[in-house]
């Protein structure tokens, strides 16, 4: 079963505009991982926020956790083509032990 | 090695017929997770190893799946009598343990599968 739930499933931008995806979840979490996956293929981690942050901010991603809410959102500022991709959240629950539980994703398209 | 490599990349079979799908992990990277992805859908867990602790399998689908790690390094993936239903992308990561909680997972690019 999935953990956690993207919202929305499918996003269109043109280039330079900021582009926000959420993730809702189910169970409490040791941490919140975000992925990219470019073609169907591996996954690149991008960005983890620990159960006791609110905000983390890498280059142009900056995600956010609410754990009252069980939901965390990436935004990604200033979009370039490049950035077309499908994007996953990923929850390790509290004593899950390292495994993480991955949502359906966000599929991203960003417009030259 | 530099990354996580799978092999084959691609692996057509024929309903019926046996499968191992090959994870080579990162050096030094102590925890090693199977996931599958069906097409347009989400990963799903099927099995995690931890150093020389008994593997996770909660995920594995069926007794047509198995896996296993030799030597705290290369993991195989074994499908037997394969379905339709079992053609996917199967996806393995490693990472450093516990690291996992600071750097996350590294995966390899995946192993298509496709049952004719």
């Amino acid at each position: 079963s999935q953990q956690g739930e993207e919202d929305p499933q499918a996003l269109s931008i043109q280039e330079g505009e900021n582009a926000t995806m959420n993730c809702s979840y189910k169970t409490s979490i040791n941490n919140l991982q975000w992925y990219r996956q470019n073609s169907g293929r591996g996954l690149v981690h991008l960005i983890l926020i620990r159960s006791n942050e609110r905000e983390k901010h890498s280059g142009r991603l900056r995600v956010t956790l609410d754990t009252s809410k069980k939901s965390s959102s990436l935004l990604i500022t200033a979009s370039r083509a490049a950035d077309t991709a499908s994007y996953f959240c990923a929850t390790e629950a509290i004593g899950g032990y390292q495994k993480v539980t991955f949502g359906i994703g966000t599929k991203l398209q960003v417009i030259p | 090695g530099a990354g996580v490599s799978q092999s084959p990349s691609n692996k057509v079979t024929e309903k019926g017929k046996d499968v191992e799908l090959r994870c080579d992990p990162i050096s030094g990277h102590t925890a090693l997770y199977w996931y599958r992805q069906s097409l347009g859908q989400g990963l799903e867990f099927l099995i995690y190893f931890q150093g020389n602790s008994a593997p996770d399998k909660s995920g594995l689908p069926s007794d047509r799946f198995s896996a296993e790690r030799t030597g705290g390094s290369v993991s195989t993936l074994t499908i037997q009598r394969t379905q339709q239903e079992d053609s996917a992308v199967y996806l393995c990561a490693s990472s450093l343990g516990a690291g996992a909680r600071v750097y996350g997972y590294t995966f390899g690019s995946g192993t298509r599968l496709t049952v004719v």
